[in-house]
């Protein structure tokens, strides 16, 4: 199917860690989202990226779109305890008539 | 409204009880999601509207669901004879357009239900 993997699965960090989780598919994606879901709350969309190597930041986040569009990454720098939850990277699906299918999802943790 | 609302919020029923779950997505928004999540899980894709018709309703996991939506805007999800395996988060998220541009999915704060 067009599914998107994501990985890893968990992460537990330090506060002040990096922190990269990926999504890849084994199609090109004609674009690609992000969305964090923080514990207890509901998915927030955070990002859409379009272009070939395309890379977008917001203050410490960076996404990247892979050169062949098959990739993605989401990048967080200097981790803070603001950025628990889960990161799930969402591909649209030109199947039944257009929707977002969506990765399994990273849980990040981070250690004060 | 300002986002999208769900409800109830929670929702305790007994096995085998019929349950109905109401979506208010944001005004104009054109494309509506019914999501599951269980706890720890990722989201389960249900059913999908488009207007008022359903292209996708492929992921309702048995003939015991069923969603309409009417007018183009509120989306009821009705589980009949509730089992305990439904318990779960239903999450609902509305975009402006399913396709192209302005089609991030907007999500309610969802609705816990539990089946004794």
């Amino acid at each position: 199917g067009q599914q998107v993997m994501q990985i890893p699965q968990y992460q537990h960090v330090q506060e002040g860690e990096d922190f990269t989780t990926y999504c890849n598919s084994s199609t090109t994606l004609s674009n690609i989202q992000w969305y964090k879901q923080r514990p207890g709350g509901h998915p927030v969309f955070l990002i859409q990226l379009v272009k070939s190597g395309e890379v977008k930041k917001q203050k410490r986040l960076t996404f990247q779109f892979g050169e062949a569009k098959k990739n993605s990454s989401l990048h967080i720098t200097a981790t803070q305890t603001t950025d628990v939850g889960t990161y799930f990277c969402a591909r649209l699906s030109m199947e039944y008539g257009n929707k977002l299918v969506f990765g399994a999802g990273t849980i990040l943790r981070v250690k004060s | 409204g300002a986002g999208v609302s769900q409800s109830p919020s929670n929702k305790v029923t007994e096995k085998g009880k019929d349950v109905e779950l109401r979506c208010d997505p944001i005004s104009g928004h054109t494309a509506l999601y019914w999501y599951r999540q269980s706890l720890g899980q990722g989201l389960e894709f249900l059913i999908y509207f488009q207007g008022n018709s359903a292209p996708d309703k492929s992921g309702l996991p048995s003939d015991r669901f069923s969603a309409e939506r009417t007018g183009g805007s509120v989306s009821t999800l009705t589980i009949q004879r509730t089992q305990q395996e439904d318990s779960a988060v239903y999450l609902c998220a509305s975009s402006l357009r399913a396709s192209g541009t302005h089609n991030e999915q907007f999500f309610g704060p969802g609705t816990r239900l539990t089946v004794l």
